[in-house]
């Protein structure tokens, strides 16, 4: 049983476009996050939400939306893709103060 | 403000070495400390934690860290190395400030070679 699931796992698309990336957790837990990852690895907290509302909007484009329907869910959708988007972007969840988990990454490739 | 420092960016050491990775923190307030591990293209796991208690921690594959309050640090250990052990190591630190909030530290990528 995945305990955080992203799809998809690679998006290869071209500059312009809007495209989506889900992130779905089966832990209960009240706090979602979507991260990006650079070529460097330096990861870069983008959104956190607690219970479905948004409690961090770091520095992003506003081309950049998170979603949370539900406290299982935090979508994220990008409208007009540039090639400084492609990345790894990471969703995770967490318990207050305890460890965060990890999705598997989606490998974002703007052309 | 709050901030991890993780001062090597990389770590090249022979299989059966001993390893320290360092993570120096800044913060004015209690906080919670985490080491997590990023094997090649998966996403991060945990590796150990300090919450409360011992200073000590230790992870089931033989990492250990020690809580230093006085010189703000959580430096990860491990007395002998495996190949396996071929990973990017963060740092992340979480405090209370009327919601959690967790910053990581750059990485530091732990080369092992046979």
């Amino acid at each position: 049983d995945t305990a955080v699931s992203q799809t998809p796992k690679y998006l290869v698309t071209q500059m312009g476009n809007d495209k989506s990336i889900k992130c779905e957790q089966n832990l209960g837990h009240d706090t979602m996050y979507w991260y990006k990852q650079d070529s460097k690895k330096f990861l870069k907290i983008m959104f956190s939400y607690n219970n479905k509302e948004l409690i961090i909007n770091e520095t992003v484009p506003n081309r950049f939306s998170p979603k949370s329907p539900d406290k299982a869910h935090l979508n994220l959708h990008i409208n007009s893709l540039e090639l400084g988007d492609s990345a790894v972007y990471f969703c995770a969840s967490s318990q207050a103060h305890n460890e965060q988990y990890f999705g598997p990454g989606t490998r974002l490739t703007v052309t | 403000a709050q901030s991890v420092t993780q001062l090597d960016s990389q770590v090249p050491v022979f299989e059966e070495a001993p390893v320290e990775l360092r993570c120096n923190y800044s913060s004015s307030v209690s906080v919670y400390l985490f080491w997590y591990v990023q094997y090649p293209n998966q996403g991060l796991q945990l590796l150990l934690k300090y919450l409360s208690g011992s200073t000590l921690v230790e992870s089931i594959n033989g990492f250990e860290a020690e809580f230093n309050k006085s010189q703000t640090s959580f430096h990860l250990r491990k007395p002998s190395v495996h190949i396996s052990d071929t990973a990017e190591y963060f740092c992340a630190v979480t405090r209370n400030t009327g919601g959690f909030k967790t910053i990581f530290g750059a990485g530091t990528r732990l080369f092992v070679k046979a």
